[in-house]
């Protein structure tokens, strides 16, 4: 079974902090993402990756960056976290097919509080 | 803006009734992915439709894809607790099919 591990299950921080949100995958999977969960709202896109050092733009990017130095490991930060940034933030990962088909696989979440 | 719209976005029902959540994309889609996440848990993966017209069953769960490939629907028979979650459908652009388009989900409570 695929495992996305993410390294926080609850955070809180202070408006102002830089914050890391750390994620690994152990499937060799080429692609990864980083989606926000908030009410009413669903499944936001933030930022993905196809390969290493890699990254795109997802639906919600701004306030975030990411880094990919490793293939199984894709880290979301938060340059200066802010209250709006509170949510449930999720990682996923999936292999690469050229019909992007491949499922997505999650890892169980951070809920980051910023206060 | 949102280009999947699901519908009912809750559902209460008693235990043994049928449910059905619905999605509707405003543009052609390749492929529809169905996910379900219990409360507290994080979305997991269900079926994928690919195919116009196409119709998959998972023991209870019966999944549509419509023929043009607009509309997706997810109904479970005889509805029981361990359905209780919220189920998202999530699809992608016939052309442009690298992101996935999400619907809102819809929350399924069930009364024993």
């Amino acid at each position: 079974d695929v495992k996305v591990t993410q390294s926080s299950r609850y955070l809180v921080k202070r408006t102002g902090e830089k914050v890391f949100l750390e994620c690994v995958q152990d499937m060799d999977h080429e692609n990864m993402f980083w989606y926000r969960q908030d009410p009413g709202l669903g499944l936001r896109l933030i930022y993905f990756s196809y390969d290493v050092k890699m990254k795109e733009k997802g639906d919600i990017p701004e306030g975030y960056s990411v880094s990919r130095e490793k293939k199984e490991r894709f880290s979301l930060i938060l340059e200066s976290a802010s209250t709006n940034q509170t949510s449930m933030y999720l990682c996923a990962s999936s292999f690469y097919d050229t019909s992007y088909n491949s499922p997505l696989h999650f890892g169980n979440g951070t809920r980051l509080t910023v206060t | 803006g949102q280009q999947v719209m699901q519908i009912p976005q809750y559902q209460h029902v008693q235990e043994g009734e049928d449910f059905t959540t619905y999605c509707n994309s405003s543009t052609t889609l390749s492929n529809i992915q169905w996910y379900k996440q219990r409360p507290g848990g994080h979305p997991v993966f269900l079926i994928q439709l690919v195919k116009s017209g196409e119709v998959k069953k998972q023991k209870r769960l019966t999944f549509q894809f419509g023929e043009a490939k607009k509309n997706s629907s997810l109904h479970i028979t005889a509805t029981q607790t361990t359905d209780v979650g919220t189920y998202f459908c999530a699809g992608r652009r016939a052309g442009n099919n690298r992101k996935l388009i999400w619907g809102l989900g819809t929350s399924l409570a069930v009364n024993p």
